[in-house]
């Protein structure tokens, strides 16, 4: 079964700081991952989609790395704002349908 | 562009009552569709994901159910709620023949509070 861990749980950063999001999953034979956005009581907002054949992907000031054979992602963000606060959200696809498994999440807070 | 809603947006209802929660997607055809559930403290649980009309896979077993009575609409319903029935219910659609490798959209969510 796959289980996808996030770390850390929470970040608070000074703003304009870079910072990087940590994300772990034990089955390596996956079609894609995916980063999120969740606003407080928001749904989901996709940011980045990496094939598995893919290394990394970025969008901005956003870049995201995807390490498959050793079941690690991580997502880079530069010079960090306060809008940027936000709960990060990783997440696989292993199956037919593109069923995701998800990480619990990193809730980043960038301060002024 | 397509689109993705849900309502009602926030709902309190009492133990034992029943449950409707409507997800419809605009701007697309034949839709992956799939419901969430996000309990406080938790992470995303995928419930249920339908391919086609009619057809509605499960993931966990629960007290709650899905239909998909036309294409681009999924409904996810209980005949009894349970106080662990709360939580934060959210929509998602996926395109694609197959549906693998694609970007899954997210709905606004529905709040549940079952008191």
């Amino acid at each position: 079964k796959q289980e996808v861990t996030q770390i850390p749980a929470a970040l608070s950063v000074p703003e304009g700081e870079n910072l990087v999001l940590n994300c772990s999953f034990t089955d390596s034979a996956i079609y894609n991952l995916q980063w999120f956005r969740q606003d407080p009581g928001k749904g989901l907002t996709s940011l980045l989609l990496i094939q598995s054949s893919q290394r990394e992907q970025t969008s901005g000031r956003l870049n995201a790395s995807l390490d498959k054979s050793s079941g690690r992602s991580t997502l880079y963000i530069a010079a960090s704002q306060p809008g940027d606060s936000a709960t990060y959200l990783c997440a696989v696809n292993t199956g037919t349908a593109s069923k995701l498994t998800f990480g619990t999440g990193t809730r980043l807070q960038v301060t002024l | 562009s397509q689109t993705i809603h849900q309502w009602p947006a926030t709902l309190v209802q009492p133990v034992g009552s029943p449950l409707s929660l409507e997800c419809t997607v605009e701007g697309t055809s034949n839709p992956n569709l799939y419901w969430y559930r996000q309990a406080a403290g938790r992470g995303l649980q995928l419930l249920f994901y339908s391919v086609g009309i009619g057809q509605i896979s499960s993931e966990v077993p629960q007290n709650l159910s899905a239909s998909r009575p036309q294409d681009r609409q999924f409904i996810l319903s209980s005949k009894k709620l349970l106080l662990s029935d709360s939580g934060f219910y959210l929509c998602a659609w996926s395109g694609g023949v197959w549906g693998l490798g694609e970007t899954q959209y997210f709905g606004p969510g529905t709040r549940l509070l079952v008191l």
